[in-house]
C-alpha cells in the first residue's frame, strides 16, 4: 500500500533563514510522482512543486527545491530565505499506478515563520 | 487560465438536512476529485470523476454521492447531514488524472457547517 509519512507536526523558523520539511513515502510502484503543496489559513491548497520518480536532478521552483532521494525513499521540501508569508500547513503528496492513480497526502506540517 | 472555482464559498446547515456543491475545473481538465478536511481526521479523498464516470472512491458512507457533467464540472451530494460532515471541502482538477505527472489544482473550498 502507498502511504505518505510527514513527522513534524509544527516547526518554527527566523525569518530569511532555511527550512527543511520532511517527507517520506511507501509505494512498490517504480514511476510515481511527489508533490508539494501550500495550505494557508485560508484554506486553498497551493501547489508548490513536482518530482517524478525517474528524474535524475532535484525539482527547484523559486524559493523552493525538492531534496529527492530515492533509495531512502525522501523528499523533503527546502524552503530557502524564509519570509512571514511562507506561514501555512505544508502537505506532501504522491501519486502513483497503485490505486488507479489516487493522490495519497501526508498529515502535513504547520510552519510558523518568526519575525 | 482561471482557476478551480467552487461554489458557495460558505454553506451553514443543520442536521438532517441535504446540501449540494459544486466545483468548475480549469479549462482543459478532465479529472475532478473532492476532498474533506477537518481538524481531527486531516485530508480524507473523497471521489474522482473522469469523463463523466466516477473511477476512484474513498471510505465514505453513501450520504456522500456526486457527479460529473458533459462540461467537466462536478456537484457533490451530502445527504442526511450530521454534525461530524460540518468540514472544508476542496475539489481538485487535473488533465487527465491517470499519469504519475498529472498535478492536482485545488479551489478554494467550501466551508460546511453543520448546526
Amino acid at each position: 500500500a502507498q502511504k505518505i509519512t510527514q513527522t513534524q507536526p509544527g516547526m518554527f523558523v527566523q525569518e530569511k533563514e532555511a527550512v527543511t520539511l520532511d517527507c517520506t513515502y511507501d509505494t512498490s510502484d517504480q514511476s510515481y510522482g511527489l508533490f508539494w503543496y501550500k495550505q494557508p489559513s485560508s484554506g486553498e491548497m497551493i501547489f508548490l512543486i513536482y518530482q517524478g520518480s525517474y528524474d535524475e536532478q532535484n525539482a527547484t521552483e523559486g524559493r523552493y527545491s525538492l531534496n529527492f532521494q530515492k533509495a531512502r525513499k525522501s523528499a523533503n521540501l527546502v524552503i530557502s530565505a524564509s519570509q512571514l508569508g511562507d506561514s501555512a500547513m505544508y502537505f506532501c503528496a504522491m501519486r502513483g499506478v497503485s490505486g488507479t492513480y489516487k493522490y495519497i497526502f501526508g498529515t502535513g506540517t504547520r510552519l510558523k515563520v518568526l519575525a | 487560465k482561471a482557476g478551480v472555482t467552487q461554489t458557495p464559498r460558505y454553506l451553514i446547515k443543520t442536521r438532517g438536512q441535504q446540501v449540494t456543491l459544486s466545483c468548475s475545473p480549469i479549462s482543459g481538465h478532465r479529472s475532478v476529485s473532492w476532498y474533506q478536511q477537518t481538524p481531527g481526521q486531516g485530508l480524507q479523498f473523497l471521489f474522482e470523476y473522469f469523463s463523466e464516470t466516477q473511477r476512484n472512491k474513498g471510505n465514505f458512507p453513501g450520504r456522500f454521492s456526486g457527479r460529473q457533467f458533459s462540461n467537466s464540472r462536478s456537484e457533490m451530494n451530502v445527504s442526511t447531514l450530521e454534525l461530524g460532515d460540518s468540514a472544508l471541502y476542496l475539489c481538485a482538477s487535473s488533465f487527465s488524472g491517470s499519469r504519475n505527472t498529472d498535478t492536482q489544482y485545488f479551489g478554494p473550498g467550501t466551508r460546511l457547517t453543520v448546526l
